[in-house]
């Protein structure tokens, strides 16, 4: 099956770190570009990072820029976001995406709580 | 970047036809691409480039593009349909992606 399917979620306390990884099957995934999308509860759309096909440009949002960082692997067919210095508005669900012509493939989303 | 900004909620009478719009700078030049998300589910590409649907999309799902303001219309809206609605868009390749607010679909 084509799919993605994010893990790394749970709860940190605020200033903590966490390591999302979001594993691709069933697709050639070293020939996408890939993203990640958050979403605080309740609330709409946010996105996050995007990364290229073999990793050499990232970008982000100016709201975690300096503190997150997008990585792949492409010969374990995994996309990561090491998260660092964690806030509680941080708190949301974390989707990966493909992007081909829009985010056509998502994963169904791992659950960051930032809490003390 | 520029924003993009929808409408909170629209609703829908079952059978009839619903506009949802998404307006920002970032529509006069670069596609704009729609998401339906059901609650407790992933979102769902619906539109992508102004106007294409992905296979598996239904017919009833089209969009346009005007100026400034992107469309995502449902001819025929179906109780399935009620969902959130995002739009969107980037001012280019290397830029950030941007969202809409998002627009709740209410199907009466």
């Amino acid at each position: 099956d084509v799919q993605l399917v994010e893990s790394g979620g749970g709860l940190v306390q605020p200033g903590g770190s966490l390591r999302l990884s979001c594993a691709a099957s069933g697709f050639t995934f070293s020939s996408y570009w890939m993203h990640w999308v958050r979403q605080a509860p309740g609330k709409g759309l946010v996105w996050v990072s995007r990364i290229n096909v073999d990793g050499s440009s990232t970008i982000y949002a100016d709201s975690v820029k300096g503190r997150f960082t997008t990585s792949r692997d492409n010969a374990k067919n995994t996309l990561y976001l090491q998260m660092n210095s964690l806030k509680v508005e941080d708190t949301a669900v974390y989707y990966c995406a493909r992007d081909p012509y829009g985010l056509d493939l998502w994963g169904r989303g791992a659950l960051v709580t930032v809490s003390s | 970047s520029s924003e993009l900004t929808q409408d909170p909620a629209v609703s829908v009478a079952l059978g009839q036809t619903v506009r949802i719009t998404c307006q920002g700078d970032s529509l006069r030049s670069y596609h704009a691409t729609w998401y339906q998300q059901k609650p407790g589910q992933a979102p769902v590409l619906v539109i992508y480039g102004t106007n294409n649907r992905p296979s598996g999309i239904p017919d009833r799902f089209s969009g346009s593009s005007s100026g400034n303001t992107a469309s995502l219309t449902i001819t025929g809206a179906q109780a399935e349909d009620e969902a959130d609605y995002y739009c969107d868009s980037r001012d280019s390749n290397d830029d950030p992606l941007i969202f809409g607010g998002g627009t709740k679909l209410f199907v009466l």
